[in-house]
């Protein structure tokens, strides 16, 4: 899991009710990634972001914001608007050698 | 979108075999990365191959690219039971080369290595 932590492992989200998913980072990249992993559909990119203060829609971003005030940290806001939230998301970050590094994850739940 | 698709999606196999599993995609890239995931884990990067090269070594891993047919091979040599877990092929197609990477992943393989 390199220097990515993801925090917390397990996440339980009410209805109607908007929940943040954590991401740092110690390895100085400029660049971030979130994606979400359902069974049997790989990794899908919700957003991305190469840059501090700077951020792009990835294939699945309705119903997901980002922010990116710091290099080290791109938290993920899950919003009431994303109807079925439940998935086990993942934060990932790369430098120029373009090799992406994973944290362990997040298993969001719905109530 | 996906772009890589994994051919077997699932893989059975005796430890000490060999396990090949298979990659093709559809539009040009600048390279081509393996992923392993365990189960409930994040994923851990293997093998980058760059669109100019056609075959990688890294330990008992082997990748082949052929960029004419749009498909990279991954093999593992002498399986162990410790390599059981889900493989994902992961392309690159980032209009400039060295820019940082958004990466297009397949659905993976699982692979089951029997002691």
């Amino acid at each position: 899991d390199g220097g990515i932590t993801q925090s917390p492992k397990y996440l339980f989200r009410k209805e109607g009710q908007n929940v943040t998913l954590s991401c740092e980072q110690n390895l100085n990249h400029d660049a971030m990634y979130w994606y979400r992993q359902d069974p049997g559909q790989g990794l899908r990119l919700i957003y991305y972001s190469q840059i501090v203060n700077d951020f792009q829609k990835g294939d699945i971003a309705e119903g997901y914001s980002v922010s990116r005030e710091k290099k080290e940290s791109f938290p993920l806001t899950v919003t009431s608007a994303q109807k079925n939230p439940t998935a086990f998301y993942l934060c990932a970050s790369s430098n120029r050698l373009e090799t992406q590094y994973f944290g362990p994850g997040t298993r969001l739940l719905v109530l | 979108s996906q772009q890589g698709e994994e051919d077997p999606q699932a893989l059975s196999i005796q430890e000490g075999e060999n396990a090949t599993m298979n990659c093709s995609y559809k539009t040009s890239i600048n390279n081509l990365q393996w992923y392993r995931q365990n189960s409930g884990r994040g994923l851990v990067h293997l093998i980058l191959i760059r669109s100019n090269e056609r075959e990688k070594h890294s330990g008992r891993l082997r990748v082949t690219l052929d960029t004419s047919k749009k498909s990279s091979s991954l093999l593992i040599t002498a399986s162990r039971a410790a390599d059981t877990a889900s493989y994902f092929c992961a392309t690159d197609s980032s209009i400039f080369t060295g820019a940082n990477s958004k990466l297009t992943f397949g659905k993976g393989i699982t692979l089951s290595v029997r002691p």
